[in-house]
């Protein structure tokens, strides 16, 4: 049973273009957190999704980002005109439900660099 | 809102002996689950241990235990008989566990274990 697939490993964009990170959650899981992680700090909560819904954005940044997670496919953060600070580790952890015993698996993330 | 504390950046620790990292966290809620994670410098993040608010009992994982303390809001990891392969960074996390929660994690921000051969 293959892990959380995060990709690309790395991405490198200039100021002002779109990044699009993918993220396949487990088999059979249909819960997906997308966190932040600046230098030197711990993962930050951005979004929690669930099939074709948006459940929790509250650590959305109100611009520029937004997620998707379709019925068919990966889930999709998208950060439209990259500034430099938007350079950080991008988390991707699914779980098959929000139950307590259901525990979150991260994938390997996405490190974005703006140039 | 619920916040977890990570008092220590940095910490070393000889192999073969003890360490003990810190974590405090402030919530009003009674339910919810604790959680150590490792990441090296692969990016990985890996589960160390975790414990549940109502159990009283201290988790273990092999050379990993923990020491909660409920009333205090404290919740140290403890690694025994340390190893090269231990040094990471840490970090400490918090999961709600009430009727109608998310499921999101809240981390620390983090401690970097250095392992002295």
């Amino acid at each position: 049973n293959a892990g959380v697939m995060q990709n690309p490993r790395h991405l490198v964009r200039r100021r002002g273009q779109e990044a699009r990170l993918r993220c396949s959650p487990m088999k059979g899981h249909s819960h997906v957190y997308w966190y932040r992680q600046l230098p030197e700090e711990g993962l930050k909560f951005m979004v929690y999704l669930q099939k074709e819904n948006i459940i929790d954005e509250s650590g959305m940044p109100k611009e520029r980002f937004s997620a998707e997670f379709p019925k068919e496919g990966p889930s999709i953060l998208r950060i439209q005109q990259v500034v430099r600070g938007d350079s950080a580790a991008y988390f991707c952890a699914s779980s098959q439900n929000r139950a307590r015993n259901s525990p979150l698996h991260f994938g390997n993330g996405t490190r974005l660099t703006v140039t | 809102a619920q916040t977890v504390t990570q008092s220590q950046p940095e910490m070393s620790v000889q192999e073969a002996e003890t360490v003990t990292l810190s974590c405090t966290y402030d919530t009003s809620e009674s339910d919810y689950y604790l959680f150590w994670y490792k990441q090296p410098p692969s990016r990985q993040m890996i589960l160390v241990i975790r414990q549940e608010a109502y159990k009283q009992q201290n988790a273990t994982e092999n050379r990993f235990s923990v020491n909660f303390q409920k009333a205090a809001k404290s919740f140290s990891l403890k690694i025994s008989d340390s190893q090269l392969g231990d040094a990471a960074m840490y970090f400490c996390a918090y999961r709600s566990d009430g009727e109608g929660q998310t499921g999101k994690l809240i981390f620390g921000q983090g401690t970097t274990l250095q392992v002295k051969p």
